[in-house]
């Protein structure tokens, strides 16, 4: 089947403007996940959402991130006001259950944010 | 201090011989510890999962656990020039359903 897809693939702006980043997980996943990854650095956890439960937040570094999942599938990370510190790779990834102690967290191939 | 650990390499190996990579967690909360291969300009994905104290093996891989001393290994027998790649280590809170990486093992397999 399908996996995680993230549109666009690469998105260049200018700094101070806002940009949409979309995410569509794997069918029937319940969880999602957004991250970020600078050069030549681990991934850092953003926001996690998981059925219609309040989304986990705490790693969102500003206010000026949001992000939102309609219908509990789709998702959107919305940078405003974007800075040049926040050009990364954005990625999303999906998992099917939550809760279990181990579970495998797909991930798609990512928007690669250029911020000048 | 960062809450996983890792060196960030670059490690070399030759074809054939073992890697071996190693990762530190400062939370003992931590409960759940992944292994993610990530190629260059491609996304991560999981070669392994451990959550119990010991060894566990899935094919050339084996994931090792010490929660008494906090860390995590994986070990790649025969290596290959396919293994080239940066190996990140995550774990995961009892409860909390995100992943925190460290920055990854830069890994060469020398042919």
């Amino acid at each position: 089947g399908a996996g995680v897809s993230q549109s666009p693939s690469n998105k260049v702006t200018e700094k101070g403007k806002d940009v949409e980043l979309r995410c569509d997980p794997i069918s029937g996943h319940t969880a999602l996940y957004w991250y970020r990854q600078s050069l030549g650095q681990g991934l850092e956890f953003l926001i996690y959402f998981q059925g219609n439960s309040a989304p986990d937040k705490s790693g969102l570094p500003s206010d000026r991130f949001s992000a939102e999942r309609t219908g509990g599938s789709v998702s959107t990370l919305t940078i405003q006001r974007t800075q040049q510190e926040d050009s990364a790779v954005y990625l999303c990834a999906s998992s099917p259950i939550g809760s279990r102690k181990a579970n495998e967290q797909f991930f798609g191939p990512g928007t690669r944010l250029t911020v000048l | 201090q960062k809450e996983v650990e890792q060196n960030s390499g670059p490690l070399s190996v030759p074809e054939g011989a073992i890697a071996s990579l190693n990762c530190t967690y400062s939370d003992r909360g931590s409960q759940s510890f992944f292994w993610y291969r990530q190629y260059s300009g491609k996304s991560p994905e999981l070669i392994m999962f451990i959550y119990s104290n010991g060894d566990k093996e899935d094919g050339r891989f084996t994931a090792q656990l010490n929660k008494a001393s906090q860390y995590v290994s994986l070990l790649i027998r025969d290596s290959q020039p396919s293994d080239s790649a940066t190996y990140l280590c995550a774990a995961r809170n009892f409860g909390n359903e995100k992943l925190t990486f460290g920055t990854g093992t830069r890994l060469t397999i020398i042919p």
